[in-house]
């Protein structure tokens, strides 16, 4: 109950198309939906987050789009660029819980030029 | 402002050595946090802290111990390193609001 699924674990896309990384959640506790961006070599680094009373939220080029009773939510990236290439990793957490996140599998992501 | 900070980066050791992983932050957090990180397998919590004197089991804690002496250092021991625990080990901190984390640079270890 504690996991969070998320695919696909690799993706190819063309600069300017629109990728999209999916995640599925099972515990409805979960009140708190970040997701990460990580560059070969680096630590990850917050991109953007949701909370589960809203069902999308942009960012710039980034959109989540959450769907609570399906329990998914997943990332788009607008206009895509090579330099997005990198490990998306989407997160959830519960708020009493310490602030444990939970992190999905990842996916890599390469965009060609 | 360095954020946080791990050391050392790259490290190698034998079976059934000890080392001690160290995170420092300088942003006042509350939380602290270490995670491996290994191929398909996303980041896993191993341990936690939620305040100075306090530490928590995360997903996979075998192995492994933690100490929080001061609230801006975060230690990660290996008592006895086995190959399985061959793994990049990122360290992260937070307020204790869910507003994400600001993670390390990593520490690549390899146990031969």
């Amino acid at each position: 109950q504690q996991q969070v699924k998320q695919s696909p674990q690799s993706l190819i896309v063309q600069k300017g198309g629109i990728p999209i990384i999916n995640c599925a959640y099972e515990n409805t506790a979960f009140d708190y939906f970040p997701w990460y961006q990580q560059f070969p070599g680096k630590g990850p680094a917050l991109l953007i987050a949701i909370r589960p009373d809203v069902s999308e939220k942009k960012e710039g080029r980034f959109t989540i789009s959450f769907n609570k009773s399906a329990k998914q939510f997943s990332l788009h990236i607008m206009d895509s660029q090579p330099g997005d290439s990198a490990t998306y990793f989407c997160a959830a957490s519960m708020h009493n819980q310490g602030g444990k996140l939970i992190f999905g599998q990842g996916t890599e992501l390469s965009v060609k030029p | 402002n360095a954020g946080v900070t791990q050391t050392p980066k790259f490290r190698v050791l034998k079976t059934g050595q000890s080392m001690t992983l160290l995170c420092a932050q300088d942003m006042n957090h509350e939380y602290m946090y270490w995670y491996r990180q290994d191929p398909g397998m996303g980041l896993r919590l191993i341990h936690y802290s939620v305040g100075e004197g306090t530490t928590a089991k995360g997903e996979v804690p075998d192995g492994y111990n933690v100490s929080r002496l001061k609230k801006q250092n975060f230690l990660l021991g290996l008592e006895s390193a086995a190959p399985s625990q061959t793994s990049v080990y990122f360290c992260a901190s937070s307020y204790p609001q869910l507003v994400g984390y600001t993670f390390g640079s990593g520490t690549r270890l390899t146990v031969v």
